[in-house]
């Protein structure tokens, strides 16, 4: 259990689905993120949302759209998605973006299969 | 560019010590960090190094030279639960977090 919650774990869309992914973090954290991770490849840093402001977005497909209503909650909403979207996404939290010695906490993750 | 190189994979033995190597260039410098992964599983923090020397914790070290751009780190008495991938990640003086692409450790009876 990291404090970090991430659902669904498993997801398998259609390309032209509409679907959410969701994280909640339990840490009273002030920062989350999505991170894509793929197969032998660093991990991508998609969105930062730093006091529920979105402070990052690292030319990210506008077929991803985040969403952050508060501290606690951030979703991924996924439409008209590509094969190559198909990877685990990582949902994280930390105390404040943008400090030294940030430490990051991530949740399970999201399997995204995208046929 | 910014860039972080480690071993793609490595193989060792139960009970033995391995040592797990980071090599970076980065914009500026505000921290490393190493994290293990298991399979289908979340990455967990496992040290932060931001001046030079050794951090010890436990059966896990991990050392850092900034003159160098190196980073280790050393994991001693393996146990078949350490199979895992090693993530090593450098903070840049934008607090932005460059990751390696991790190094996949193979614990062999």
């Amino acid at each position: 259990e990291t404090g970090v919650t991430q659902t669904p774990r498993h997801l398998v869309m259609g390309m032209t689905n509409k679907k959410s992914l969701k994280c909640e973090q339990h840490l009273g954290h002030n920062a989350m993120y999505w991170y894509k991770q793929s197969a032998k490849k660093p991990l991508e840093l998609m969105f930062v949302y730093n006091f529920k402001e979105q402070t990052e977005n690292n030319s990210v497909p506008s077929r991803f759209s985040p969403e952050c209503p508060n501290s606690s909650h951030l979703f991924l909403h996924l439409h008209t998605l590509q094969p190559e979207d198909s990877a685990l996404y990582l949902c994280a939290s930390s105390p404040n973006h943008e400090i030294s010695g940030n430490t990051i906490y991530f949740g399970e993750g999201s399997w995204l299969t995208v046929v | 560019g910014q860039n972080i190189d480690q071993p793609t994979e490595m193989t060792a033995t139960e009970g033995a010590i391995v040592q797990i190597n980071c090599t970076y260039q980065t914009s500026g410098f505000n921290g490393l960090f190493w994290y293990q992964q298991h399979a289908g599983e979340a990455p967990t923090f496992l040290s932060y190094n931001v001046l030079d020397g050794l951090e010890e914790k436990g059966r896990f070290s991990s050392f850092l030279s900034r003159s160098k751009g190196y980073s280790y780190l050393l994991l001693k008495e393996l146990q078949m639960k350490d199979s895992a991938s090693y993530l090593c990640a450098v903070m840049d003086s934008n607090y932005q977090l460059i990751w390696g692409a991790g190094t996949k450790l193979i614990i062999k009876p």
